[in-house]
């Protein structure tokens, strides 16, 4: 099981460029979502999505497209990005296909390593 | 008024003591909460997850919550320099368990 994947681990776009954020989970999870860190805040929900076909806006949707045409890829697009989008993104995955009925441990969420991203 | 608040610190205590990690919650229906630690450049990670009111214990990490008072605290025993990391607090709110509203973290510094 390697969990959750995120590549790039680092990128450095000029601005205006656009880039998509490759986010995969191999644990049958249901929920996966986005979320920015910007330098000594916490975590910022950008997109969710609750299975396949199915996405929703967080806190900050803003620049961001995602899609969820499989169980296991949430891919993040930034269209023209802006110096404002420079931040670590992480891709989270919860909340197994195969449940225990609800228990809170379901809602674990397992984070991805992050994406360092600087806008110039 | 902020969803979950955390005093950012630093929370600076020696080797062996107890450190006492805070948590306020503004959404009174919020179901679950959990903490996790994040090590400098990490990505975070679940170390306590809580939903009824009382005392939870994992090793030497106690949970605690107060609904009525909407808070959620973790007790961090026997302090050890690897416990170093910032911790963050996370809430469900009411009506599903779908998205979870993060705290901006507590970074705490075990000092040997």
């Amino acid at each position: 099981n390697a969990g959750v994947t995120q590549t790039p681990k680092f990128r450095i776009l000029k601005i205006g460029q656009s880039m998509t954020l490759q986010c995969t989970q191999d644990m049958n999870h249901n929920y996966m979502y986005w979320y920015r860190q910007d330098p000594g805040m916490g975590l910022k929900l950008i997109y969710y999505s609750v299975g396949a076909g199915i996405t929703d806006k967080g806190e900050v949707p803003n620049g961001y497209n995602v899609s969820r045409s499989t169980t296991e890829d949430f891919p993040l697009r930034l269209e023209l990005a802006a110096p404002s989008q420079t931040s670590v993104y992480f891709c989270a995955s919860s909340y197994p296909d195969s449940t225990s009925g609800g228990a809170s441990t379901d809602y674990e969420q397992y984070f991805g390593p992050g994406t360092r991203l600087t806008v110039t | 008024q902020k969803e979950v608040e955390q005093n950012s610190g630093p929370l600076s205590v020696p080797e062996g003591a107890i450190a006492s990690l805070n948590c306020t919650y503004s959404d009174r229906g919020s179901q679950s909460f959990f903490w996790y630690r994040q090590y400098s450049g990490k990505s975070p990670e679940l170390i306590m997850f809580i939903y009824s009111n009382g005392d939870k214990e994992d090793g030497r990490f106690t949970a605690q919550l107060n609904k009525a008072s909407q808070y959620v605290s973790l007790l961090i025993r026997d302090s050890q320099p690897s416990d170093s990391a910032t911790y963050l607090c996370a809430v469900t709110p009411s009506g599903g368990y779908q998205k979870v509203t993060f705290g901006t973290g507590t970074k705490l510094q075990v000092i040997p």
